[in-house]
């Protein structure tokens, strides 16, 4: 299995533009999650779902931010509008119910909003 | 709320040491702990998990243990290699039940000089 696939792998915006992240889960997984990393703040956990419906989006900063699974295989993560304290690196991780202690990650995306 | 402190941030140590990183919690009513490697650019790779009910877990030259009542564990390396050079991450779940969402440490940075 090629692991989790996240893309854009770094993405550079201005202030005010809409940003939008992708993460492709590994096949057969049923949990997905989204972190942001800060060097400030550390890994924070934005949101998860649970066969593509979101379960806690409690971590989510602001409206400006949201998320879909609109498929098992395929999630996104929006921000609009962007502001510079949005620049972090955004993980997406994926896991299954039967190994659900067993988080595994992509390799990120790196958001820098100028 | 749970908290994860790492100490020390950053650690350097010439090849062959061995070593000790520190990860404290706040909550001790967690269900399990986890060790995470992060590697420049790369996504995070579970290294150890140790349920509650456990002291300690081993893999290969890695060894973690658990204090639960005093909030505590660390991570032992043992005849350190340059290619253990990377941020270690400590992880625990939330308080409140979900072992979905974790409560991350901000990580200690590991460098091993040859």
């Amino acid at each position: 299995d090629a692991g989790v696939i996240q893309s854009p792998r770094h993405e550079v915006t201005e202030m005010g533009q809409e940003v939008t992240l992708r993460c492709k889960p590994i096949s057969g997984h049923d949990y997905l999650f989204w972190y942001r990393q800060t060097m400030m703040r550390g890994l924070e956990l934005l949101i998860y779902f649970n066969n593509n419906v979101p379960i806690d989006d409690s971590g989510m900063p602001e409206d400006r931010f949201s998320a879909k699974m609109p498929n098992a295989s395929f999630s996104t993560l929006k921000i609009q509008p962007s502001e510079p304290r949005d620049s972090a690196v955004y993980f997406c991780a994926s896991s299954f119910w039967g190994s659900i202690d067993t988080q595994y990650f992509g390799p990120g995306t790196r958001l820098t909003v100028l | 709320k749970q908290e994860v402190t790492q100490i020390p941030a950053a650690l350097s140590v010439p090849e062959g040491e061995n070593l000790v990183l520190n990860c404290s919690f706040t909550d001790s009513a967690i269900y399990n702990l986890q060790w995470f490697r992060q590697d420049p650019g790369k996504g995070l790779t579970s290294l150890l998990l140790i349920q509650s009910s456990q002291r300690e877990q081993t893999s290969g030259r890695l060894n973690a243990s658990l204090d639960k009542s005093s909030g505590r564990s660390t991570l032992y390396i043992a005849a350190s290699q340059p290619g253990d050079s990377a941020t270690y991450l400590c992880a625990v779940p939330n308080s409140g039940g979900s072992n979905y969402k974790l409560t991350f440490g901000k990580g200690t940075l590991l460098t091993v000089n040859p």
